[in-house]
C-alpha cells in the first residue's frame, strides 16, 4: 500500500491532453515539494518534474506539473507514442521517510 | 555527468543478508549530497529504503529500519545497502540514487541503472 495515492492507469491519443493525480497529506504533499518520475519498460525512472512544477532540463514543456493542498497533477499535452511509460510521484514526508505513489501506467492508444 | 552503479549477488536465499554497493563515478560522495536506496517488486511500484551521508547520518525506512543498514566508504567512492532476514518479499530490482535536500526535503535526481535480486533457496 503506497503512502500516495495514484489511479493505476491512465490513457489518450496522440495529440491529446492527458493529467495524473497524486493525493496524499499534511505531512508530505501538503507540507513538503512533489516529484514526478518516468519509467520506461525496462528502465530506471528518470526526474520529470521538481519542486512541484518545474523541468530539469532536457524535459520538453509538454510536462508539467502543480500541486494545490495535498494533491498534485502530472499534465502530458500533445500526447505522444513515446511517452506511455509508468509515471511515479514522491515526496518527502515530515516523519523523516521519502514517499512514493503506486504509479500510473499511462497508455497512448 | 554523476554515474550510479549497483553491484553484488543476483541471488539470496531466505533469512540471508542481502548485500549490495553502489559505485558512483562523476562526483565525490564527500562533497554533499544524501545517497540513498530504493526497491521495486517485479511488475509493482518503488519504495524507499533509506539514505545516507557522508558523515554516516542516516534515515531508513520505518517499515524497514530493523533490518536495513546502509553504510559509506567515501575512500571507494561508493556506498552500501544490508538488508538481512530476507524473505520472497524482498525480491525486487534495487536501485541506488543521489538525493539532494530541496529546503523541505530531498529526492532523487540521478538513478542507477538498477539490479534484479532474488530471494529463493
Amino acid at each position: 500500500q503506497s503512502v500516495l495515492t495514484q489511479p493505476p492507469s491512465a490513457s489518450g491519443t496522440p495529440g491529446q491532453r492527458v493529467t495524473i493525480s497524486c493525493s496524499g497529506s499534511s505531512s508530505n504533499i501538503g507540507s513538503n515539494y512533489v516529484y514526478w518520475y518516468q519509467q520506461l519498460p525496462g528502465t530506471a525512472p528518470k526526474l520529470l518534474i521538481y519542486r512541484n512544477n518545474q523541468r530539469p532540463s532536457g524535459v520538453p514543456d509538454r510536462f508539467s506539473g502543480s500541486k494545490s493542498g495535498t494533491s498534485a497533477s502530472l499534465a502530458i499535452s500533445g500526447l505522444r507514442s513515446e511517452d506511455e511509460a509508468d509515471y511515479y510521484c514522491a515526496a518527502w514526508d515530515d516523519s523523516l521517510r521519502g514517499v512514493f505513489g503506486g504509479g500510473t501506467k499511462l497508455t497512448v492508444l | 555527468q554523476v554515474q550510479l552503479q549497483e553491484s553484488g549477488p543476483g541471488l539470496v536465499k531466505p533469512s540471508e543478508t542481502l548485500s549490495l554497493a553502489c559505485a558512483v563515478s562523476g562526483y565525490s560522495i564527500s562533497s554533499g549530497y544524501y545517497w540513498g536506496w530504493i526497491r521495486q517488486p517485479p511488475g509493482k511500484g518503488l519504495e524507499w529504503i533509506g539514505s545516507i551521508y557522508h558523515s554516516g547520518s542516516t534515515y531508513y525506512s520505518p517499515s524497514l529500519k530493523s533490518r536495513v543498514t546502509i553504510s559509506v566508504d567515501t575512500s571507494k567512492n561508493q556506498f552500501s545497502l544490508k538488508l538481512s532476514s530476507v524473505t520472497a518479499a524482498d525480491t525486487a530490482v534495487y536501485y541506488c540514487a543521489r538525493q539532494p535536500y530541496d529546503s523541505s526535503g530531498y529526492y532523487v535526481d540521478y538513478w542507477g541503472q538498477g539490479t534484479l535480486v532474488t530471494v529463493s533457496s
